[in-house]
This record gives C-alpha cells, structure tokens and sequence, in this order.
C-alpha cells in the first residue's frame, strides 16, 4: 500500500542552524501539508501546498519556514534559523484532493534544537 | 475557527472492557472527521475517517459515529486489548480549512 515516507527520523541541530526535513508523499496525491507536534501538545497545521504554491498557512508559519516542492517527488519543510521552540514532531500528510478528502500521514521527525 | 475537545484526558480499563472515547468540535460544517491512534514518540495511525454525509464507520473491533448537529463523535472500542494502549486523536476537517486535531484521550488497557 502507498505511503507517506519522511526522513530523517530524528534530527538534532543547534539554536539559529537551518534544517530541511523531507517528505515522499504518496505519487499521485497533488495536496501536502506539514503539522507539527510539541511534546505533550496538540498536533497543529502549519502549512497547505498545492499547485506549487502555498494554499494555507497557520499563524505558526512565518518567515522562518518555507516549503519547496524541489522536484516530482519530494516535499520540503525549511527552518531557517532554529530556536528551541521549534523542537517537536514534524508530520507530512498528502491528499488527492478527492472527496473524502482524506489526509495520509507520514512517521513524523523528530527535530530537536539545542 | 474550529475548536476539537476530547473527553475523558486518560482512561484506564481492565482487558475485555468495551470503552467510549468523546470527541466535540464547534463548527460543524466539516468535510469529515478521522479518527487516529498514536503510540508514544510515534507517527499518526488512520483508524476511521466518516464523511460528513455517514453517520458511522466500522473496522474491526472500532466503531466511529458522527453527529454533526450536536457537534459530536464518538470511537467505541469493543472488547479492549492491552494492544489497544495509546494516545487517540480525532481531527475535523473543515470546508477550506485543514485538519484541527484535539488534544487526545490516553488509554491504558490493563492485563
């Protein structure tokens, strides 16, 4: 069964460093998104993409992140500059776009700043 | 803007019980709601998605069901296993808006 795929699993870097996490989404799905998930808190949208550009973003997403679809298969999230805050679980999810409109999710990174 | 409540936080129940977790949203004019599991430090597990349109969705031992006037879902676990242990989250999916999950309801199934 197709699925969402992200790497790395785990990435640690320091405070003001950029990080590039990387998601496989499902081939045919033309939606992608980013949550994150501070530990012990809720999951919360950061970011929506489709036709290669950002569709919707959350009061979380400012200039710090971006996203980038490089090629035909993968799909980025940038942080620019680290801070501790930005520590947590990191999810990918892809949709088709057809009704159900369902989200698949990737395992998720584990970004830790320090 | 949606807002997704889960009740009970934690719930702990012997082996076999059958168990009801709560989910409540605000607005419901939603595309659908899912259902997911999550163990601890680990990815979001897809359970049940219902359509705004259904008002229950099975697999299995689960049971989701929706009722969209009242604002509510609820995943009923028949004769609960220690596997059964984890965090479970449920996310509305809103008309031009994204995923809003609640905060989880942690279930422990005691041997």
């Amino acid at each position: 069964e197709p699925e969402v795929t992200q790497t790395p699993s785990h990435q640690v870097t320091q405070m003001g460093q950029e990080v590039i996490l990387r998601c496989v989404p499902i081939s045919n799905h033309l939606y992608f998104y980013w949550y994150r998930q501070i530990l012990g808190q809720k999951v919360e949208f950061l970011v929506s993409f489709y036709n290669n550009e950002i569709s919707e973003k959350s009061e979380i997403f400012d200039d710090q992140f971006s996203v980038e679809r490089p090629d035909g298969s993968n799909f980025t999230l940038k942080i620019r500059s680290t801070k501790l805050e930005d520590s947590a679980m990191y999810f990918c999810a892809s949709s088709d776009g057809t009704r159900p409109y369902e989200q698949y999710f990737g395992p998720g990174t584990r970004l830790t700043v320090t | 803007k949606q807002e997704v409540t889960q009740i009970p936080a934690a719930l702990s129940v012997p082996e076999g019980e059958n168990l009801v977790l709560n989910c409540s949203f605000t607005d419901s004019a939603i595309y659908n709601l899912q259902w997911f599991r999550q163990d601890p430090g680990k990815g979001l597990t897809s359970l049940l998605l219902i359509q705004s349109s259904q008002r229950e969705q099975t697999s299995g031992r689960l049971n989701a069901s929706l009722d969209k006037s009242s604002g509510r879902s609820t995943l009923y676990i028949a004769a609960s296993q220690p596997g059964d242990s984890a965090t479970y989250l449920c996310a509305a999916h809103n008309y031009g808006q994204n995923f809003v999950f609640g905060p989880g309801t942690r279930l422990s199934v005691l041997p």
